[in-house]
């Protein structure tokens, strides 16, 4: 079955610093990847998403995401963190036989040090 | 654009009741829409797929008859938790599909709903 992966449940930046969260995904085609981010008690905003073309995307709030096959990843980049970044940030993943269906990774919570 | 609005935002229900979640699509026509359940600190587990005029498809595991779902127009989908008990307790969030099944214009999430059953 299809899976994705976040293995850092949690990490913690100084404000300014870069930051790179981690996905994979197990899918043999081209999936359909997200980056969603979830502040407490919300709901999920988009932050940026790959259907196909450029592997490196370009988001919202400053995000990017690259999208490499080889090593079946989709990894969240920011150059630098602002405290209002400090969320949880959830991989998703759509295709094959989950068509039409989010399935997301674990979440990574980010925690923001001034 | 693509606005879901989810309501209410967060209920409180004695154990035994009813409760109905709506969830709309406000600038656009859903055709699709999905239901998700979220424990504390976990990720989102799918429920089930809503397509407007037909049957809701759950996913294994679901009980179909505790999760009643309606999806009577193209722009609301209602989720109603029957016979609620303590462990239906969760922050359940909607989502719909921009493009019908069609994967190219993504999808938008409702603000969630926060249900504690007492």
């Amino acid at each position: 079955a299809q899976s994705v992966t976040q293995p850092d449940i949690h990490i913690t930046v100084s404000e300014g610093a870069s930051l790179e969260l981690r996905c994979n995904y197990s899918y043999g085609a081209t999936p359909y990847l997200f980056w969603y981010v979830q502040s407490p008690g919300q709901g999920l905003q988009l932050l940026l998403k790959y259907f196909s073309g450029d592997t490196l995307v370009q988001g919202i709030k400053g995000f990017e995401a690259e999208f490499k096959r080889s090593q079946s990843s989709f990894n969240l980049r920011k150059p630098s963190v602002h405290w209002s970044d400090a969320a949880e940030y959830f991989c998703a993943y759509a295709g094959g036989t989950s068509y039409g269906k989010l399935t997301f990774g674990q979440g990574t919570i980010l925690t923001v040090h001034p | 654009g693509a606005v879901v609005s989810q309501h209410p935002s967060w209920v409180i229900c004695k154990s035994g009741t009813s409760v109905k979640i709506e969830c709309r699509s406000l600038d656009f026509q859903a055709t699709t829409m999905f239901w998700y359940r979220q424990f504390p600190k976990q990720s989102l587990m799918l429920m089930a797929t809503s397509n407007e005029g037909s049957k809701a498809t759950y996913e294994q595991g679901v009980e179909k008859d505790k999760f009643l779902i309606n999806h009577a127009s193209l722009t609301l989908s209602t989720l109603t938790v029957t016979s609620a008990h303590p462990e239906d307790s969760s922050f359940y969030i909607c989502s719909a599909s921009l493009g019908g099944q069609g994967l190219g214009y993504g999808y938008t999430f409702g603000s969630g709903t926060r249900l504690t059953v007492v």
